[in-house]
């Protein structure tokens, strides 16, 4: 069992540039989520694929960020024109199913100068 | 929506100290975790416990999903202990996509 992997570990871009990360889950589970941490607080939801899915967006999610589980395998999580604001820590977790608990990868640690 | 609460915020422990963090939850869950976060942000699970008591090693965790809490045990503290804890929960009749919410955490840091 490798676990959900996070793709990469760290990335600085400047502002206007755009980014994707990649996020493998656990193998079995169909049940992908992305989530955002800034500095002191906790993750936030920002969006859940069940398969290939996209079910549900949170309005965290804007315009500039779009996702894509084109499979139902890996996902990818893309912000377009970044911002100074969207420097975060971008978590992917996975489960099998709603009642099972929830595993997150290592993360991907955003820096926008 | 749900607010998940934990305290305190901070707690500064010497080494073989017990501890006990607290994470209220404003409407009733359908399940409920608790995490460790390493220095460098990855969360590792500790607990899924929706209802009752588990335990762990040195660590235990009780919730009483009726009185809408769940309280971290930790015993014997380690410096390796030290770093965020979490307390997530899935709310109950959140449709069927099993997201959570976090609470703020709480910073532990375990002195030798």
């Amino acid at each position: 069992d490798t676990g959900v992997s996070q793709d990469p570990r760290h990335k600085i871009t400047k502002r206007g540039q755009n980014v994707t990360f990649r996020c493998d889950p656990i193998s079995e589970h169909n049940r992908l989520y992305w989530y955002r941490q800034t500095l002191g607080q906790g993750p936030e939801f920002l969006t859940y694929f069940q398969n290939e899915a996209q079910l549900e967006k949170s309005r965290l999610l804007s315009d500039r960020f779009s996702a894509e589980r084109p499979k139902g395998s890996f996902s990818t999580l893309e912000i377009q024109r970044t911002e100074q604001g969207d420097s975060a820590m971008y978590l992917c977790a996975s489960k099998g199913d709603s009642y099972t608990e929830a595993f997150f990868g290592q993360g991907t640690r955003l820096t926008v100068v | 929506g749900i607010q998940v609460e934990q305290s305190p915020p901070d707690l500064i422990l010497q080494e073989g100290a017990n501890s006990t963090l607290r994470c209220n939850f404003s409407d009733s869950v359908n399940n409920l975790q608790w995490f460790h976060q390493n220095p460098w942000g990855q969360l590792i699970n500790l607990f899924y416990i929706p209802s009752g008591t588990k335990q762990n090693g040195r660590l235990s965790a009780t919730t009483v999903a009726t009185e809408r809490y769940s309280l971290l045990y930790i015993s014997s503290s380690q410096t390796t202990d030290s770093g965020v804890y979490f307390c997530a929960a899935r709310p109950h009749g959140s449709g069927n996509t099993g997201k959570l919410i976090f609470g703020q955490g709480t910073t532990l840091q375990v002195k030798p």
